[in-house]
């Protein structure tokens, strides 16, 4: 069955990075597009970036713009996600999602915690 | 711009129907969107895309008890018969074609 297990979280300082793992199993990865979508504490849920299944294209959030970066090891079925100069407002449960039809997020994984503070 | 709107809370007793609604923004009423259910301390599960023609594709799994459906800029998700595992927020989501992905700010469920 499909699987996405996350990983990587924790407690950071504001300013620090933190990349953020996801391993994938029960399909075929290379033919997906892959997603980082996060959710806040109590808050709903905002897409943080995708990374098309060749890792040619990706397109992020404008609130993570220029500060994380998304990649894929199509050999080892695992999706990242580099997030450098965080805040406070990056606080949240980091989810990896996979992607269908190009729009919808059609598998997810359990979530990794990501605290930002001092 | 592209946005989703939906009620922030429901409330529908056990074994009856509860109608979700999810409307789109100005201009992008024939976008599809697709419907998500998070029960508590788990992940979102992907119910379903609801296209502007009122056409389905549903996920893996998913029980018959729950359908959608369309009328102009609103998507809409039904649930019947309401079952005790269905309290849980339920959100919406739509997309510019390789730009973004939107959520809706999600409505909360409670199964009375």
């Amino acid at each position: 069955q499909v699987q996405l297990v996350e990983s990587g979280g924790g407690v950071v300082q504001p300013g620090r990075s933190l990349r953020l793992s996801c391993a994938t199993s029960g399909f075929t990865f290379s033919i997906h597009g892959m997603h980082w979508v996060r959710q806040s504490p109590g808050k709903g849920l905002e897409w943080v970036a995708v990374i098309w299944n060749d890792g040619r294209n990706k397109y992020f959030a404008d609130s993570v713009k220029g500060r994380f970066t998304i990649s894929r090891d199509n050999s080892k079925n695992t999706l990242f996600l580099q997030m450098n100069s965080l805040t406070a407002e990056d606080t949240a449960i980091y989810y990896c999602a996979r992607g269908r039809y190009g729009s919808v997020f059609d598998y997810w994984g359990q979530g990794t915690l990501v605290t930002v503070s001092s | 711009q592209l946005a989703l709107t939906q009620s922030p809370s429901a409330s529908a007793s056990l074994g009856a129907s509860v109608k979700l609604t999810c409307t789109l923004s100005s201009g992008h009423s024939n976008n599809a969107i697709a419907w998500y259910q998070q029960q508590p301390k788990k992940g979102p599960r992907y119910l379903m895309k609801v296209n502007s023609d009122g056409s389905l594709s549903k996920g893996d799994g998913v029980p018959d008890r729950f359908s959608g459906s369309t009328s102009g800029a609103e998507r809409y998700l039904t649930i019947s018969p309401l079952r005790s595992e269905d309290e849980a927020d339920y959100y919406c989501q739509t997309w510019e074609t390789g730009l973004h992905w939107v959520f809706g700010g999600g409505t909360k469920l409670t199964v009375l």
